[in-house]
């Protein structure tokens, strides 16, 4: 079954809120990456955290990876319609074969 | 670079036709992966290849057959159709040292929607 959750699955927000998105992993990840999915496209690569407790920023967007690195944040501040769309984390579990599992996805609609 | 490109964008099948989605890559990765997207599950690993002639399962195989003769190219077979697999294919591509793939983003095309009536 699904080993990586995202919570939420939906937020509206006005532009100008903040955003945070959840990803949580039944078991210890090796990596976390995060991708975005515009409406209608495909997932585009952000970022990638590797290291246990590591936090990166990409202006607007804060990129946190847990202690036990079996959970990671995504935080937008000052939300902008531009930021529309659904939001994945995925990650390298560290049973089996090296395959990238990906969370759920947080779909994110911004109001003007 | 034309980067991943996926054939045919939209597709409607009858339950129990068969056909094929095509996928290419022009930046000579080793490792390329098909995934289903469906409402509410993100996205689901079918089946990838870590190079040519070497293919594996994921987590949704079952229906779907794959095979590599050339790093370019990673086609999705459907058997034979069933509304289940209704659905928006991915084919993604990435770099796979042998540190391991997953380290690396992974490229995906514009996908296919596939609708099987």
């Amino acid at each position: 079954g699904q080993q990586v959750m995202q919570i939420p699955q939906y937020q509206h927000v006005q532009e100008g809120e903040d955003f945070t998105t959840y990803c949580n992993s039944s078991t210890t990840l090796s990596n976390i990456q995060w991708y975005k999915q515009r409406p209608g496209g495909h997932p585009v690569f952000l970022i990638q955290l590797v290291k246990s407790g590591e936090v990166k920023k990409q202006k607007r967007l804060t990129f946190q990876f847990g202690e036990a690195k079996k959970n990671s944040s995504l935080h937008i501040t000052a939300t902008q319609t531009t930021d529309v769309g659904t939001y994945f984390c995925a990650g390298r579990v560290n049973t089996g074969f090296q395959k990238l599992v990906f969370g759920t996805g947080t779909r994110l609609l911004v109001s003007p | 670079n034309a980067g991943v490109t996926q054939t045919p964008k939209f597709q409607v099948l009858k339950t129990g036709q068969s056909m094929t989605l095509q996928c290419a890559q022009d930046m000579n990765h080793e490792y390329m992966s098909w995934y289903r997207q469906d409402p509410g599950m993100g996205l689901r690993l079918i089946h990838y290849s870590v190079g040519a002639g070497i293919t594996d399962q994921g987590e949704v195989p079952n229906g779907y057959n794959v095979s590599r003769s050339t790093t370019e190219d990673f086609p999705l077979r459907l058997l034979s159709a069933a509304p289940s697999q209704t659905s928006v294919y991915f084919c993604a591509s990435s770099y796979a040292p042998s540190t391991g793939f997953s380290y690396y983003e992974q490229y995906f095309g514009p996908g296919t929607r596939l609708t099987v009536t």
